[in-house]
């Protein structure tokens, strides 16, 4: 069985530019979250979907940020226009039920410049 | 005061030895614990969950709950250089499923 893939592993843009970050969950998987991690800080959620419906946005920075998941398929998340504190790793997971085991994705490393 | 407490470390241990992690919470509503382990530059793997107080074991892995105290810890026995990574613990909340996670303990296991 394949795991939860993301694409690309790592992306460099500038200040003002537009990133598209995808990721493609277990298959089955109708519980998709989008997680961050940036510099010397701990990971944190930033979105929950159940199959194509945004169950938790809670976490969202800002609305530079867009998330969707239309077909409750796979998922992008666009940052647009990307700042600075951007930068990070942007963390994908997935779980067949609500409660059951996340299973992570590698991760796209993001560097904003 | 953050939601899920580590210490950073690292946790440097001998080989063979018994490596303990330990981990605090703040939310008293908080019902799921778990324990992933990351590898640099790799993607976290979940290792053990807990979710009654007391304590479970997994082969060479032991996860502790102290609701009381909100305390979870890991312990892992006869600790492998393999073992060296950063383990990351994460509370799921009781009216949330997102994961709160801790900034992870690095462990470094001496051969």
């Amino acid at each position: 069985e394949a795991g939860v893939t993301q694409f690309p592993s790592h992306s460099v843009i500038e200040k003002g530019q537009t990133v598209t970050l995808r990721c493609d969950p277990i298959s089955g998987h109708d519980n998709l979250y989008w997680y961050r991690r940036v510099m010397g800080k701990e990971i944190k959620f930033l979105l929950h979907f159940v199959k194509e419906s945004k169950q938790d946005e809670s976490g969202m920075p800002n609305n530079r940020f867009l998330a969707e998941r239309t077909g409750g398929t796979y998922s992008t998340l666009k940052v647009q226009p990307a700042e600075l504190e951007d930068s990070g790793v942007y963390f994908c997971a997935s779980s067949q039920d609500l409660g059951n085991t996340q299973y992570f994705g590698p991760g796209t490393r993001l560097t904003v410049l | 005061q953050k939601e899920v407490e580590q210490n950073s470390g690292p946790l440097s241990v001998p080989e063979g030895a018994i490596a303990s992690l330990n981990c605090t919470y703040s939310d008293r509503g908080s019902q799921s614990f778990f324990w992933y382990r990351q590898y640099s530059g790799k993607s976290p793997e979940l290792i053990m969950s807990i979710y009654s107080n007391g304590d479970k074991e997994d082969g060479r892995f032991t996860a502790q709950l102290n609701k009381a105290s909100q305390y979870v810890s890991l312990l892992i026995r006869d600790s492998q250089p393999s073992d060296s990574a950063t383990y990351l613990c994460a509370v799921e909340g009781d009216s949330s499923y997102k994961l709160i996670f801790g900034s992870g303990t690095r462990l470094l296991v001496r051969p």
